[in-house]
């Protein structure tokens, strides 16, 4: 019975490089959510997609971040041209369905380091 | 979403229970109660949720109040593992529902 599994675990980047996060989703879960901690902050909502298709993308930077969620395949969350300001945890939840009854769990998360 | 205030840290002895409060007086009759927690660095961990009725599983047992305005969380017997940020989350069925606002929670430190 896995959970949310999410890769890489550690990503380690130079300014102005591409990071791609990967996001799979409990099985048969079609809801999956991005969220961004900051070092000592709290998590923040940043997109949430269901199946081909983003939902409300209303936490995501306009630019250079962008978000996927492939009708084959992992949700992927892209931060193009890194800064060192985009060094955080990236976490990743998945839910069978949409609203506040159907639970969300979270992946162990990608941590990522922009030098 | 409604929102919550949780104190920010607490203590409890191992082998005792943790009763973590959280006040959310402006929660509509259609908002869950959600907590979850966050053990250094990992993700947010599923705890329980409740609308009205107070809940129990393996974790902890959820009690929210007759007017729905508050709620705590008990963890029957904490151990050192149980050291993490307790957050309380309200979320609505509606549009939006769907974001988990996460607070500041509560840091709770469970000694030996």
């Amino acid at each position: 019975n896995a959970g949310v599994m999410q890769n890489p675990r550690h990503l380690v980047r130079r300014r102005g490089q591409e990071a791609r996060l990967r996001c799979s989703p409990v099985k048969g879960h079609s809801h999956v959510y991005w969220y961004r901690q900051l070092p000592e902050e709290g998590l923040k909502f940043m997109v949430y997609l269901q199946k081909e298709n983003i939902i409300d993308e209303s936490g995501m930077p306009k630019e250079r971040f962008s978000a996927e969620f492939p009708k084959e395949g992992p949700s992927i969350l892209r931060i193009q041209q890194v800064v060192r300001g985009d060094s955080a945890a990236y976490f990743c939840a998945s839910s069978p369905g949409q609203g506040a009854k159907e639970t969300q769990y979270f992946g162990p998360g990608t941590r990522l380091l922009v030098l | 979403d409604a929102k919550t205030t949780q104190p920010p840290s607490m203590d409890c002895a191992e082998g005792r229970a943790a009763n973590l409060p959280c006040n959310h007086s402006t929660i509509s009759g259609n908002e869950y109660v959600y907590w979850y927690r966050q053990i250094h660095s990992q993700g947010p961990q599923y705890i329980i949720h409740g609308l009205k009725n107070n809940e129990t599983n393996e974790m902890a047992s959820l009690i929210i109040t007759e007017d729905r305005k508050s709620s705590t969380l008990i963890l029957p017997h904490a151990t050192l593992r149980d050291t993490a940020v307790y957050y309380c989350i309200v979320r609505a069925p509606y549009t939006g529902g769907f974001k988990t606002i996460f607070g500041a929670g509560t840091r709770l430190f469970v000694k030996a």
